[in-house]
C-alpha cells in the first residue's frame, strides 16, 4: 500500500527566504508524484509532477521538486518566498499496475508568508 | 476544453435530507474519486470508480453513496446517515496511465 507524509502541518517564512516543504511516500512500484497548492475556498492546482526521466522538476511560480529514490522523498523548495505563496500544499502519489491505480495524498502542509 | 465540473458550488442542506453532488468529466478518464476536506485534515477518500458501474469505498464511506452509470458521471449522495456532512467536497479524475489528476473546483456543503 502506498501513503505519503508531509512533515509539518504548518511552514512559516519570511518573505524572500527559501521555502522548503518535506514529502516522503512509500510506493511498491515506481510512483507518479505530485504537488498541488490550494489557496482558500478553492479547488487545487497542479504545481508539477513527476513521472519519469529527470529527478528535478521544476514548476509553475517558480516552484521546483527533486525526487530522490533512495530516501523516498519529493520535496518542494522555492528560492525566494513571496506573499502569493501562502497556501496549502499538498503531496501526492500515484501508482498503476495490473489495469488498476491509486491515489493517495497527504495531509497537507500550510505555508504562511511573513512581510 | 475537458474538464471536471462539479455543481453545485454552495449547498446548504436541512437535517435528514438527502442531497446529491455532481460532478462531470469530459476527458475520458477511467477513474475518479471524491474527497472530503475539513481544515487541518487534508483529502480523505470517500469513494472510487475504476470503470463503469463498478466502484469501491475510501476511509470514510460511511453515510455515502454513489453510483458510477457512465464513464463521465460520478455523483456523490451524502445521506442523512451522514452524521456531519459540512464540507469541501473535491472530485477528481485520473487517466489510465496514473499520470495525470485533476480537479474539481469543489463543492461547500452546510447543514442547517
Amino acid at each position: 500500500a502506498q501513503s505519503v507524509t508531509q512533515l509539518g502541518s504548518h511552514v512559516s517564512v519570511s518573505e524572500g527566504a527559501l521555502v522548503l516543504l518535506r514529502c516522503n511516500y512509500s510506493s511498491s512500484v515506481p510512483p507518479y508524484l505530485f504537488w498541488y497548492v490550494q489557496y482558500p475556498n478553492q479547488g487545487l492546482q497542479l504545481l508539477l509532477k513527476y513521472t519519469t526521466g529527470a529527478t528535478l522538476v521544476k514548476g509553475i511560480n517558480g516552484f521546483e521538486a527533486e525526487f530522490k529514490k533512495s530516501e523516498t522523498s519529493f520535496h518542494l523548495t522555492k528560492p525566494s518566498a513571496h506573499m502569493s505563496d501562502a497556501a496549502e500544499y499538498f503531496c501526492a502519489v500515484s501508482e498503476s499496475g495490473a489495469g488498476s491505480y491509486q491515489l493517495t495524498f497527504g495531509k497537507g502542509t500550510k505555508l504562511s508568508v511573513i512581510p | 476544453d475537458g474538464g471536471i465540473t462539479q455543481s453545485p458550488k454552495y449547498l446548504f442542506r436541512k437535517e435528514g435530507q438527502n442531497v446529491t453532488l455532481s460532478c462531470e468529466q469530459n476527458l475520458n478518464h477511467d477513474a475518479m474519486y471524491w474527497y472530503r476536506q475539513d481544515p487541518g485534515q487534508g483529502l480523505r477518500l470517500i469513494y472510487y470508480s475504476q470503470i463503469v458501474n463498478d466502484f469501491q469505498k475510501g476511509d470514510i464511506a460511511e453515510g455515502y453513496s454513489v453510483s458510477r452509470e457512465k464513464k463521465e458521471s460520478f455523483p456523490l449522495t451524502v445521506t442523512s446517515a451522514q452524521k456531519n456532512p459540512t464540507a469541501f467536497y473535491l472530485c477528481a479524475s485520473v487517466q489510465r496511465d496514473g499520470n495525470t489528476i485533476y480537479f474539481g473546483e469543489g463543492s461547500w456543503l452546510t447543514v442547517v
